[in-house]
């Protein structure tokens, strides 16, 4: 069985700033890895995956997450964040041919 | 619409009372899920349909819930005798995909349902 952790529930930030929100996960077989974001009053939407290849990935709004096996680690990182980034995070997991499995979530909340 | 479609957004259920929720997906989309989310919590597995069938019914936490998709496009979740605990947010996602694992997942936002 798989198992998600996000180890904080909530991280305020101001403009500007860097930020990581962390994830560690737990699975006897090899995995696949998320992030999904919910904007306020929004569906989730995809952020970003991992599922071979190149353990960084980023996505398109300048976040990126390292894939590190030996931590099982799959934190999100982002060099500067900006006012429209506060939503929440959710990290996930999946084997193959499993379904998805989801942390708590998130909470980044960005001050001006 | 383009996006995943959920109705009601809001239900409030007196106890006892069955209720519907039904997830139009994206068209086309193979792979649909339902997910439960508590207050506070991430979402959790439900069940996973592959066009009409009924492939993983797992996450379905007991007898009164049901979910179909007989046509292999819009879903209906349907709760029996709603108790407390059933208060939660169900959300429904479409993938393009066959294969769950891989693929992103496109959610609605979400039937937020409060049980009296």
């Amino acid at each position: 069985a798989q198992s998600v952790t996000q180890l904080d529930s909530q991280v305020p930030v101001f403009e500007e700033a860097p930020v990581e929100l962390r994830c560690n996960y737990s699975s006897s077989v090899s995995v696949y890895l998320f992030w999904y974001v919910q904007y306020p009053n929004q569906g989730l939407q995809l952020l970003l995956k991992y599922l071979s290849g190149s353990t960084l990935v980023e996505s398109i709004n300048g976040f990126e997450a390292e894939f590190n096996k030996s931590q099982t680690s799959f934190h999100l990182r982002k060099p500067s964040v900006h006012i429209s980034d506060t939503a929440e995070y959710f990290c996930a997991v999946t084997p193959p041919t499993g379904k998805l499995i989801f942390g708590q979530g998130t909470t980044l909340q960005v001050k001006p | 619409g383009a996006g995943v479609s959920q109705s009601p957004r809001y239900k409030v259920a007196k106890r006892g009372q069955d209720v519907a929720l039904r997830c139009d997906p994206i068209s086309g989309h193979v792979s649909l899920f339902w997910y439960q989310q508590a207050l506070g919590q991430g979402p959790e597995f439900l069940t996973y349909f592959q066009n009409e069938a009924q492939l993983d019914k797992s996450g379905l936490p007991s007898d009164r819930f049901f979910a179909e998709r007989p046509e292999g496009s819009v879903s209906t979740l349907k709760i029996q005798r709603t108790q407390q605990e059933d208060s939660a947010v169900y959300l429904c996602a479409s993938s393009p995909s066959r294969d769950r694992g891989t693929g992103e997942l496109f959610f609605g936002e979400g039937s937020r349902l409060t049980v009296l």
